[in-house]
């Protein structure tokens, strides 16, 4: 039962363009949302994160959106860089719980020049 | 200075062999989790551990044991290695209190 699901498993885009990567949840306990950053034999890398309080939170050019209602968040990567080409993941957990992670199955992001 | 590090990286061994990943953190966390990359690539956590007791265990078989000298390191030990134990395992820390992970490079165990 996969209950943060990420429906893209790639996606392709220009450098200097709009990337949105977009994650589900299922489970209504969710308050906190990340995402992460992964190279090929390397760890995934934190990126930017948003509270369940809050519907948008911008760092740079990375800004990741929640609508709680629909259950659904999404990462904008304006401009897209070259060096932005990698696997990112979406993770939720309960607060309240504990920092367990529940992870997406990864987008493949490929910035082409 | 890696913040946290796994050893080793890479290791081959044939099954029904014992095998240790060891993890080390330096940034002062008190908590420390083991996440399995499956075939599929899905992330899942396995263990966590606070301050060196286990806070989490997710029903994970008792081939795999975890095992906390300190705060600052969380090793994976696991017995009778199986074709199926075949992932990647990273090692992850985190404060208390705070809601991000960081994660360590990954193991990538191959049981032939």
């Amino acid at each position: 039962d996969q209950q943060v699901k990420q429906n893209s498993p790639s996606l392709s885009v220009q450098e200097g363009r709009i990337s949105i990567l977009n994650c589900d949840y299922t489970n209504s306990m969710f308050d906190y949302f990340l995402w992460y950053k992964k190279y090929p034999a390397e760890g995934p890398t934190f990126l930017i994160s948003i509270s369940s309080i809050k519907d948008k939170n911008e760092d740079g050019r990375f800004t990741v959106f929640l609508n709680k209602s629909a259950k659904h968040l999404s990462l904008h990567i304006v401009p897209s860089q070259p060096g932005d080409s990698a696997v990112y993941f979406c993770a939720a957990s309960v607060e309240a719980a504990g920092n367990k992670l529940t992870f997406g199955g990864g987008t493949r992001v490929l910035v082409k020049p | 200075d890696t913040a946290v590090s796994q050893t080793p990286k890479y290791l081959v061994t044939q099954m029904g062999n014992d095998k240790s990943i060891k993890c080390e953190q330096n940034l002062g966390h008190d908590t420390m989790y083991w996440y399995k990359q499956d075939s599929k690539k899905f992330l899942k956590i396995m263990f966590s551990y606070n301050n060196k007791e286990l806070i989490i265990n997710e029903t994970v078989p008792n081939r795999f044991s975890p095992k906390s000298p300190d705060k600052a390191h969380l090793n994976l030990h696991i017995n009778s290695l199986e074709l199926g134990d075949s992932a990647v395992y990273f090692c992850a820390s985190s404060r208390i209190s705070g809601n991000t992970i960081y994660f360590g490079e990954g193991s990538w165990l191959t049981v032939v």
